[in-house]
């Protein structure tokens, strides 16, 4: 079974600053690795990138993802207000425990 | 507009049964395989199950695996999802997602909540 750990747990950052969210994979998925966005617990997540560096329809450029093996990256450029959510990296059926965005 | 929406969520004592229903619009269901994934409460996601688009392939995760089932009326639009034997770490929000994962689109989920 493949482990996806994200890190950190937690950013504080403040709007217009560059957040930049980790995913490591215990063995390699190549470049299958999706990043979501959930605003609140129980609310549906979001697909922002696909194919660890491929943006799903509609996500704004802010949004960038690289890497690829076993280390990933997920940055957003300059973080706008909607931006402060929890972050869930994901191969197959496997999911990181996410990482939450929050203001600084 | 492709549209996801669960229902049949609830309150249900341990060893109970639930049957989760999701309703899809807006595409052509059988054209499309589907899973469904949980939340429990101040946790992350968890993927539960999969069904291929004819409903002939199914796979479960370890943990429902035995006492949950999934399946789809292609006539209906409709999947399901019925769940035997609930157990207290079952309590979640259940959401469908379309296609495999990654998924780009989810219902809005329906909690499940387990407890006596």
């Amino acid at each position: 079974e493949i482990v996806l750990t994200q890190s950190p747990a937690t950013l504080s950052l403040s709007p217009g600053e560059r957040a930049t969210l980790s995913c490591r994979a215990s063995q390699s998925v190549s470049s299958i690795l999706a990043w979501y966005q959930q605003q609140k617990p129980g609310q549906a997540p979001r697909l922002l990138i696909y194919d660890a560096s491929k943006r799903a329809t509609g996500v704004p450029a802010r949004f960038s993802g690289s890497g690829s093996g076993t280390d990933f990256t997920l940055t957003i450029s300059s973080l706008e207000p909607d931006d402060f959510a929890v972050y869930f990296c994901q191969w197959q059926g496997s999911f990181g425990l996410g990482t939450k965005v929050e203001v600084k | 507009e492709v549209q996801l929406v669960e229902s049949g969520g609830g309150l249900v004592q341990p060893g109970g049964s639930l049957r989760l229903s999701c309703a899809a619009s807006g595409f052509t269901f059988n054209n499309y395989e589907m899973n469904w994934v949980r939340q429990a409460p101040g946790k992350g996601l968890e993927w539960v199950s999969y069904i291929s688009g004819s409903g002939r392939d199914t796979i479960y995760a370890d943990s429902v695996k035995g006492r949950f089932s999934m399946s789809r009326d292609n006539a209906k639009n409709s999947l399901y999802l019925q769940m035997n034997s609930l157990r207290a770490e079952d309590t979640a929000v259940y959401f469908c997602a379309r296609g495999g994962l990654p998924a780009q689109y989810w219902g809005q989920g329906t909690l499940v909540t387990v407890s006596s």
